[in-house]
């Protein structure tokens, strides 16, 4: 069965420090990942998605995400954080037969400190 | 910016008792979903929706649980007799189209619902 692996229930890091949060999955096939990211109050926002391709893929708002296969991760990646960046990140994974059936991950909250 | 709107933000209802959680999707949008995450837990996948029925649905949509679109606009998720358990956040989403890797999920930001 797929799911999905967040293994930081929290990160706090510092405005203008560099983050990496980590995401592995299990799944047999080529996998379709995704990060998104939830804002208090907002919807679950898109980030960015992996299909196939290039393995590093570049998202919304600054952020980057490196699909391994050899490790069954999809770690996200801003080089500098904003404030505005304190939220919540799933990321999930989808089959290519699902009619969009994502599957997500725990979540990481992240915080930002001035 | 179009987007898929969810009401009511917030409800509370007693054990027992029917709600109905509404959604508008993206207007020109032709699938639509049902997520729904219990506090602290993962967000999970309950039931997706096309050409007027169901396309998918997991195990926790059991027969408690009905969706329509009952107009061109409005999507709804009826949940007939709530228990204590179905108290969660729940995310619409709609999509241009069906399967994954074709297109984005757009969601809601949630109808919260607590079960006293």
């Amino acid at each position: 069965a797929q799911s999905v692996t967040q293994p930081d229930i929290h990160i706090t890091v510092s405005e203008g420090a560099s983050l990496e949060l980590r995401c592995n999955y299990s799944y047999g096939a080529t996998p379709y990942l995704f990060w998104y990211v939830q804002s208090p109050g907002q919807g679950l926002q898109l980030l960015l998605k992996y299909f196939s391709g290039d393995t590093l893929v570049q998202g919304i708002k600054g952020f980057e995400a490196e699909f391994k296969r050899s490790q069954s991760s999809f770690n996200l990646r801003k080089p500098s954080v904003h404030w505005s960046d304190a939220a919540e990140y799933f990321c999930a994974v989808a089959n290519s037969g699902g009619y969009n059936k994502l599957i997500f991950g725990a979540g990481t909250r992240l915080a930002v400190h001035p | 910016e179009p987007e898929v709107t969810q009401t009511p933000s917030h409800q509370v209802t007693q054990m027992g008792q029917e709600v109905i959680l509404r959604c508008v999707p993206i207007s020109n949008h032709l699938y639509f979903y049902w997520y729904r995450q219990i506090l602290g837990q993962k967000v999970e996948f309950l039931v997706s929706f096309y050409n007027n029925e169901i396309s998918e649905k997991s195990e926790i949509f059991d027969d408690q649980f009905s969706v329509e679109r009952p107009d061109g606009s409005n999507f709804t998720l009826k949940i007939r007799s709530t228990k204590l358990e179905d108290s969660a956040m729940y995310f619409c989403a709609s999509s241009g189209r069906g399967r994954v890797g074709t297109g984005e999920l757009f969601f809601g930001e949630g109808s919260r619902l607590t079960v006293l």
